[in-house]
């Protein structure tokens, strides 16, 4: 079945640490889709990036970065230099392509991060 | 604005007391779904509904009523909810389901509900 399990909570960090969020998952499907979410305080879930299970590359969007590695079945999200406005709720989500689970997103927890000035 | 608009933003409800809660966007999706956010708890999918069709539902109690009355608008009924039913109530939509998978879905901004 679909699992996705974001292990840390919380995390707190001074402005200008990098932080890492991490994230793992579990699926029988060789096609799947990984989503990285933003949550803000007005609650919106903000879409940040999206990856295919074929597409191993990492990426790098300004201060943003994500390590995908389907060898531990890891999708992890790096800010570098973190600033007081990546305070936020951040979450991991799958989909598999052949809707063995019906075709939709499957979320984790979620991880709270503070960034404090 | 992410397109997706969810009203209202807060409410506040006895257990006996019947309301609903409104999605309604114009990306011209087709794809519509609730989840429920509870704290410290994963986004739990409620209902699906694709082309005004309910594809899911999640096992969700049937104090919980959905509608679609159209491919644009989504409500969720409640009636005679539980202090445990307290959450963050999220309306998302898709192009259609099966790009849903592929592109993710777009967000609103959620109704946060506290039932007293």
């Amino acid at each position: 079945a679909q699992k996705v399990t974001q292990a840390q909570t919380e995390i707190s960090v001074v402005e200008k640490e990098d932080v890492t969020l991490d994230c793992v998952y579990e699926t029988r499907d060789t096609t799947y889709y990984l989503f990285w979410y933003k949550q803000p305080p007005s609650g919106e879930l903000v879409f940040l990036i999206r990856r295919n299970s074929f597409d191993e590359q990492n990426e790098i969007s300004g201060r943003y970065s994500w390590n995908f590695q389907k060898s531990t079945s890891s999708f992890n999200f790096t800010i570098t230099a973190s600033q007081v406005v990546d305070s936020a709720v951040y979450f991991c989500a799958l989909s598999e392509e052949f809707f063995d689970q019906g075709g939709k997103l499957i979320f984790g927890q979620g991880t709270e991060l503070s960034v404090k000035p | 604005e992410t397109g997706v608009t969810q009203t209202p933003r807060h409410l506040v409800m006895g257990m006996t007391n019947k309301k609903s809660l409104k999605c309604e966007q114009h990306l011209g999706h087709n794809a519509m779904y609730w989840y429920k956010q509870s704290a410290k708890k994963p986004l739990e999918l409620m209902f699906v509904y694709n082309f005004k069709e309910q594809t899911e539902n999640n096992s969700v109690p049937s104090r919980f009523s959905p509608e679609c009355p159209n491919s644009s608008h989504l409500f969720l009924h409640l009636h005679t909810l539980q202090p445990e039913d307290s959450a963050l109530y999220l309306c998302a939509s898709s192009r259609n389901r099966e790009e849903g998978v592929v592109y993710g879905y777009t967000f609103g901004s959620g109704t946060r509900l506290t039932v007293v």
